[in-house]
């Protein structure tokens, strides 16, 4: 069974700061994804990795992956108090007949201090 | 391109009772996963339909159950619901299943 692990869950950064949310998964996968959900809203899609070696930035966020260790990492860079949400990565298991199944990671509940 | 949309976007049941939940996929996605949100067992995947037909399907009690239509629109249903059954219910999309998801902003379930 595919497990997807997080860590940390809880991250409490001063503005301006660096950091990273690490995702680990435990079998292959075709793709991995992270998202951000604020309080009460939907998912919203920030990075597809497809490959090893894969990176993406995007403002102040860049997400890595690296297939042979089976982990992603998304890092903040310069936080600001408008990335304060929580952020998930997904991943899209391998195997032949798992249609339209993505397995998450707990989730990371991000909160950024002035 | 419209978005993926699910009506309605709030409701309050009471236990026993049965509701149906509806998810329309963004335009030309035949591909439409479901999934439950509550605190305590994060996102789990409860199932996914393509062209009519049920592909996959998470591990969950028969009382959750869903169709698809042949616009690819979707309903779940949950009957004889239980006060566990409250969460944010999600539906996904994508143009075949194993491409990149869209989400809906989801229906907030409450049972008392």
């Amino acid at each position: 069974e595919l497990k997807v692990e997080q860590n940390p869950l809880f991250l409490s950064m001063q503005e301006g700061k660096n950091y990273t949310i690490y995702c680990n998964y435990s079998t292959t996968s075709d793709r991995l994804y992270w998202y951000r959900q604020d309080p009460g809203k939907s998912l919203e899609s920030l990075f597809v990795l497809l490959s090893n070696g894969a990176v993406k930035q995007e403002g102040r966020l860049m997400a890595s992956l690296d297939t042979k260790a089976r982990l992603s990492t998304l890092h903040i860079t310069a936080a600001v108090h408008d990335l304060s949400a929580t952020y998930f990565c997904a991943v899209d298991y391998a195997g032949g007949t798992s249609y339209g199944k993505l397995t998450f990671g707990q989730g990371t509940i991000l909160t950024v201090h002035p | 391109k419209a978005g993926v949309t699910q009506t309605p976007r709030y409701l309050i049941k009471t236990r026993g009772q049965q509701v149906t939940l509806s998810c329309s996929p963004i335009s030309g996605h035949r591909s439409v996963s479901w999934y439950q949100q509550t605190p305590g067992q994060g996102l789990q995947f409860l199932f996914e339909y393509f062209s009519e037909t049920q592909r996959n399907k998470g591990n969950f009690p028969g009382r959750f159950s869903g169709r698809q239509f042949s616009n690819s629109r979707s309903e779940m249903n949950v009957s004889t619901l239980e006060l566990g059954d409250s969460a944010l219910y999600l539906c996904a999309s994508s143009f075949e299943g194993k491409l990149e998801q869209y989400f809906g902003p989801g229906t907030r379930l409450t049972v008392t």
